[in-house]
């Protein structure tokens, strides 16, 4: 069975550009949730998505925004790109939202540099 | 104080070896703990699951004390394979949901 998918593998933009990623939840999973990971840092949560409907948010600017689409994808977008949004971002699925007990699966990442 | 905190390391020890990484958090509504592993520039990867009975799966051993908020994950007969860093994860309610919160990770290097 496939995993989390991420697309693309990098991606270089400029500052003051615009990015969109790509996340494929695990076939039957629902929900979806994105994390930023610094060099050095463990990740950071910045959304999670679940049945198409924004269900939490981490502290980070309104900058960043998502959604889910019918079929469980999921798109991360970052407008007005600041050098400090160079990282690995992180797409994990899991079945439900009930996260207190669920398992979040990660995909490879997104590794976004910001020149 | 940081909500998720781990030993800073690295650490750097010979196979065969027995490592002990130390874990705290500061939220005490937290449900439900991990250990996960992250490989350099790799995603990470669910290594276990910590309950309050503790648990072991082979050469790991992981321990949770709710009261005093510490988690533990002991790995024993060390192997190179097991060179990565190790986060400490925490499912805590946040804004509208569980979040998972990650601690800094430690890093072990397994010499041979």
């Amino acid at each position: 069975d496939a995993g989390v998918t991420q697309s693309p593998t990098h991606l270089i933009k400029t500052r003051g550009q615009q990015v969109t990623l790509r996340c494929s939840p695990i076939s039957g999973h629902k929900s979806v949730s994105w994390y930023q990971q610094v060099l050095g840092q463990g990740p950071q949560f910045i959304f999670q998505y679940y049945e198409k409907e924004e269900r939490g948010r981490g502290n980070f600017p309104d900058r960043f925004s998502a959604r889910q689409f019918p079929n469980y994808s999921s798109e991360l977008n970052v407008n007005a790109l600041l050098l400090g949004d160079s990282a690995l971002y992180l797409c994990a699925s899991s079945f439900t939202r009930e996260e207190s007990t669920d398992t979040q699966y990660f995909g490879p990442g997104t590794r976004l540099t910001v020149l | 104080r940081k909500e998720v905190e781990q030993d800073p390391g690295p650490f750097n020890v010979p196979e065969g070896a027995t490592v002990a990484f130390n874990c705290t958090y500061s939220n005490s509504a937290s449900q439900s703990f991990f250990w996960y592993r992250q490989d350099c520039r790799k995603e990470p990867k669910l290594l276990m699951s910590v309950y309050s009975s503790g648990n072991e799966d082979g050469r790991f051993t992981a321990q949770l004390n709710r009261a005093s908020q510490y988690i533990s994950l002991l790995i024993r007969d060390s192997k190179l394979s097991d060179s990565a860093t190790y986060l400490c994860v925490v499912n805590s309610p946040g804004a509208g949901s569980y979040q998972l919160t990650f601690g800094k990770g430690t890093k072990l290097s397994v010499i041979p």
